[in-house]
């Protein structure tokens, strides 16, 4: 099993639409979460980070956090042609604070 | 301007030839990391740093050698060991390792080509 689980996509959605990706985790002591978002050929970008359950949102993007069922997943309201990029989900494993990248999934917005 | 630099942007290496990636950054950070970045993968670990002349193997550190002389900088050298280096090569500083919570920024990246 991997560490971290992404769908590969790609996650085809309408301009405008609520795009939603999921993201599983294995290390049931992780603490901390985070969205990079990576347009081909560039580097990952922070889009958000979560700790605790629940919801958190800024402005479009809203993270979700469920520990319970190791799952994080990220929703991008409004979604607009250009949030169309690969989405990498991250998690510090405990220990050492090492992110652990899983394979990302691939978003396109159509207009 | 406050970042992370990488050059250079590409480079190429020639077989048997050890090539050396520079990360310099101006954040004040206190821990430095390198990742590599294989096309539809995700970012795996070679080496970080938490500290001025310390620095730890990630998971894939073979044919890889790095040193933090300064806190600003952390050149990543790949060596003629690595029989697989053509890859994104990405650097990423943190605020403070053993905080928990601190965020890993990246500088633009290195793609490295084989000749």
């Amino acid at each position: 099993q991997k560490e971290v689980e992404q769908n590969s996509g790609p996650l085809s959605v309408p301009e405008g639409a609520i795009a939603s990706l999921n993201c599983t985790y294995s290390d049931r002591v992780s603490q901390s979460f985070f969205w990079y978002r990576q347009y081909s050929g560039k580097s990952p970008e922070l889009i958000m980070s979560i700790y605790s359950n629940g919801d958190k949102e800024d402005g479009r993007f809203t993270a979700q956090l469920n520990k319970a069922s190791q799952y994080v997943s990220l929703l991008i309201r409004d979604s607009q042609p250009s949030d169309s990029a690969t989405y990498l989900c991250a998690v510090m494993n405990t220990g050492f604070q090492k992110l652990v990248f899983g394979t990302g999934t691939r978003l396109l917005v159509s207009p | 301007d406050g970042g992370i630099t990488q050059s250079p942007k590409y480079l190429f290496r020639k077989e048997g030839q050890n090539v050396t990636l520079s990360c310099e950054q101006n954040l004040n950070h206190d821990a430095m990391y390198w990742y590599r970045q294989d096309p539809g993968q995700g970012l795996r670990l070679i080496y970080y740093s938490q500290i001025v002349n310390d620095f730890q193997k990630g998971d894939i550190a073979e044919g890889y050698s790095v040193s933090r002389e300064k806190k600003e900088s952390f050149p990543l050298t790949v060596t003629s060991a690595q029989k697989n280096p053509t890859a994104f090569y990405l650097c990423a500083s943190s605020i403070d390792p053993t905080g928990g919570r601190e965020t890993q920024y990246f500088g633009p990246g290195t793609r490295l080509l084989v000749l």
